[in-house]
């Protein structure tokens, strides 16, 4: 069965110091990986996405991810957090025919100073 | 670019009512859009997809009678929660994707839904 699971319901962190967000996959096709942020009562918005190529993505608000094939995994990092990246995550998986995404349940993130 | 819009952005009813939301993609033409249902503290849930033109598909378990989905145009899709009851209070998220294709599906904002 394709699923997306994201071993911890929520994670606190002191800002200023380092995160990541684990993320693991079953899919049988050519997974397409999506990391998004969502604060509460918000839609959600796209962190980082991972098509093909370099396994280490870029994204915004100074994310980045790792793609894993042989761990089926896609972990979101950041070095140093700041008390504003408190919000939901979601990691998410699709394919290349661009049907809907599969979404894990999710990782509360609290920053603390 | 890429900009989805949800309208309303949130709604209260009576329950027996019904209610439309509406999703548009305001910059880009979309053959393809998704109708997610995320309840409180929970991961978004895929309840239909919509094409232009044609019946949506429902997923496993959602009422296609209860939660009714129209894509008239390549911009516009609705989703109208009919004789809505309390069970149904949610948020509302539709994405889309682009006519000209490609992998990624731009989200709206999302509608917050409660019946009272």
């Amino acid at each position: 069965a394709q699923s997306v699971t994201q071993p911890d319901i929520h994670i606190t962190v002191s800002e200023g110091a380092s995160l990541e967000l684990r993320c693991n996959y079953s899919y049988g096709a050519t997974p397409y990986l999506f990391w998004y942020v969502q604060s509460p009562g918000q839609g959600l918005q796209l962190l980082l996405k991972y098509f093909s190529g370099d396994t280490l993505v870029q994204g915004i608000k100074g994310f980045e991810a790792e793609f894993k094939r042989s761990q089926s995994s896609f972990n979101l990092r950041k070095p140093s957090v700041h008390w504003s990246d408190a919000a939901e995550y979601f990691c998410a998986v699709g394919d290349q025919a661009g049907t809907a995404l599969i979404f894990g349940k999710g990782t509360t993130l609290s920053v603390s100073s | 670019g890429a900009v989805v819009s949800q309208h309303p952005s949130w709604v209260i009813c009576k329950s027996g009512t019904s209610v439309k939301i509406e999703c548009r993609s305001l910059d880009f033409q979309a053959t393809t859009m998704f109708w997610y249902r995320q309840f409180p503290k929970q991961s978004l849930m895929l309840m239909a997809t919509s094409n232009e033109g044609s019946k949506a598909t429902y997923e496993q378990g959602v009422e296609k009678d209860k939660f009714l989905i129209n894509h008239a145009s390549l911009t516009l899709s609705t989703l109208t929660v009919t004789s809505a009851h309390p069970e149904d209070s949610s948020f509302y998220i539709c994405s889309a994707r682009r006519l000209a294709g490609g992998r990624e599906q731009f989200f709206g904002p999302g509608t917050r839904l409660t019946v009272l």
